[in-house]
């Protein structure tokens, strides 16, 4: 399994331009968050799915878009990029219901707004 | 939603035990805790989770007192490798909730 994998590893962005961060797991996971974490500081919560068809806005959505459309994938939408979202963006999955639930984190997309 | 505090920072030397608590005072019922480690440039791992008493792994272990109010991560015999920042955790399983909210963490230093 290659687990979480996140596209791009890294991309700068021009004040107002919008992207799409790709987000896909291989390990039939239910749940599926998106966290941003800046420099020296924690991981913030921006949304977060329980299934496909189902999203919901974690702790800082301002300025973002998320859909699940397969279990498998769950892409993040920046639209009007801004300097304040220069960030390093984290996706990951976690199989909620057994009796070993544990997040598995993506290797992250390092993104630069200027 | 259980909030989590947690010391900023610690500092250690090579080859000691080093404990981190974390603070939980309104973990829920079906609450577990977990605990993450995260180096530069990646993304959180797993390192160990426990719902009561003491849970031990290949790595660490962790202390979890009878009212759950905290726990604590032990690492044995630290290593320089060991530097990183460690997350406690706590959330639901099958029915907690679904926001899955990290605290600051701890910043671990190994030192030789």
């Amino acid at each position: 399994n290659a687990g979480v994998t996140q596209t791009p590893k890294f991309r700068i962005l021009k004040i107002g331009q919008s992207m799409t961060l790709q987000c896909t797991q291989d390990m039939n996971h239910n749940y599926m968050y998106w966290y941003r974490q800046d420099p020296g500081m924690g991981l913030k919560l921006i949304y977060y799915s329980v299934g496909a068809g189902i999203t919901d806005k974690g702790e800082v959505p301002n300025g973002y878009n998320v859909s699940r459309s397969t279990t498998e994938d769950f892409p993040l939408r920046l639209e009007l990029a801004a300097p304040s979202q220069t960030s390093v963006y984290f996706c990951a999955s976690i199989l909620r219901g057994g009796n070993d639930e544990k997040l598995f984190f993506g290797s992250g997309t390092q993104l630069s707004v200027l | 939603l259980a909030k989590t505090t947690q010391p900023i920072s610690m500092d250690s030397y090579e080859g000691q035990e080093v404990n981190i608590t974390c603070s939980h005072n309104n973990i829920a019922t079906n609450d577990y805790i977990t605990w993450y480690q995260q180096f530069p440039s990646q993304g959180p791992r797993f390192i160990i989770q426990g719902y009561k008493t003491k849970v031990t792994n290949e790595v660490a272990s962790l202390f979890i007192p009878a009212d759950r109010k905290s726990s604590t991560l032990s690492l044995p015999r630290v290593s320089l490798s060991d530097t990183a920042v460690y997350y406690c955790l706590v959330g639901g399983v099958s029915g907690g909730y679904n926001k899955l909210i990290f605290g600051a963490g701890t910043r671990l230093a190994v030192h030789p």
